[in-house]
């Protein structure tokens, strides 16, 4: 079976340009999170979607970044324009409401901003 | 409230060393709790779980007790390898699963 695929798996791009991740998680899985790990603040969550729908976009840093769910088996994270300190590893994970809350994570994308 | 705090590192050992990771939790009621591992250039992986009060969750030589006592969930194993060189995540399933920082683990030969 399918894990959880993101894309790119790496990304390099100029200040100001816009970044587009994309995330694809597991068949039959209704809940989807996105996370960024930095050496300087580890692993920090940045929003998460149960069945689609947005439900805590508290992590989420700043306007610069949005994210969708437009159906169950795609998520995009965008950030618009993109600045260096936004250089990270950012993973995909996702979940089936009402499991044991195991998540299962995408081998992540790395972005680096110059 | 609802945290996970766990011993942070990074923590080298020699093969073979005896392996303990610290984690304790707070939380309302008895969630699952959960260990994952992040090897190098992946993403995080679930290791063991454990779903209720005293369940020993165990895999890959890797073992923690779920110990209501002390709100606990120490991750140990008897004899580290090289390959088990990883960075270490004590979590619990909230709406949103609450992740510690992370214990980084060396292994040398």
């Amino acid at each position: 079976d399918a894990g959880v695929i993101q894309s790119p798996r790496h990304e390099v791009t100029e200040m100001g340009q816009e970044v587009t991740l994309r995330c694809k998680p597991i068949s039959g899985h209704n809940s989807l999170f996105w996370y960024r790990q930095t050496m300087m603040r580890g692993l920090e969550l940045l929003i998460y979607f149960n069945n689609n729908v947005p439900i805590d976009d508290s992590g989420m840093p700043e306007d610069r970044f949005s994210a969708k769910m437009p159906n169950a088996s795609f998520s995009t994270l965008k950030i618009q324009p993109s600045e260096p300190r936004d250089s990270a590893v950012y993973f995909c994970a996702s979940t089936r409401l009402g499991d044991t809350g195991e998540l299962f994570f995408g081998e992540g994308s790395r972005l680096t901003v110059l | 409230g609802n945290s996970v705090t766990q011993m942070e590192g990074p923590v080298t050992l020699s093969e073979e060393a005896f392996l303990t990771i610290n984690c304790t939790y707070t939380a309302t009621g008895y969630p699952s709790l959960f260990w994952y591992v992040q090897y190098p250039g992946e993403g995080l992986q679930l290791l063991l779980k454990a779903t209720k009060a005293d369940d020993k969750g165990s895999n890959k030589g890797f073992e923690a007790t779920y110990r209501k006592e002390t709100t606990s969930f120490h991750l140990e194993k008897g004899s580290v390898q090289v390959s088990d060189s990883a960075v270490y995540f004590c979590a619990r399933p909230y709406d949103k699963v609450i992740f510690g920082p992370g214990t980084s683990l060396s292994v040398i030969p």
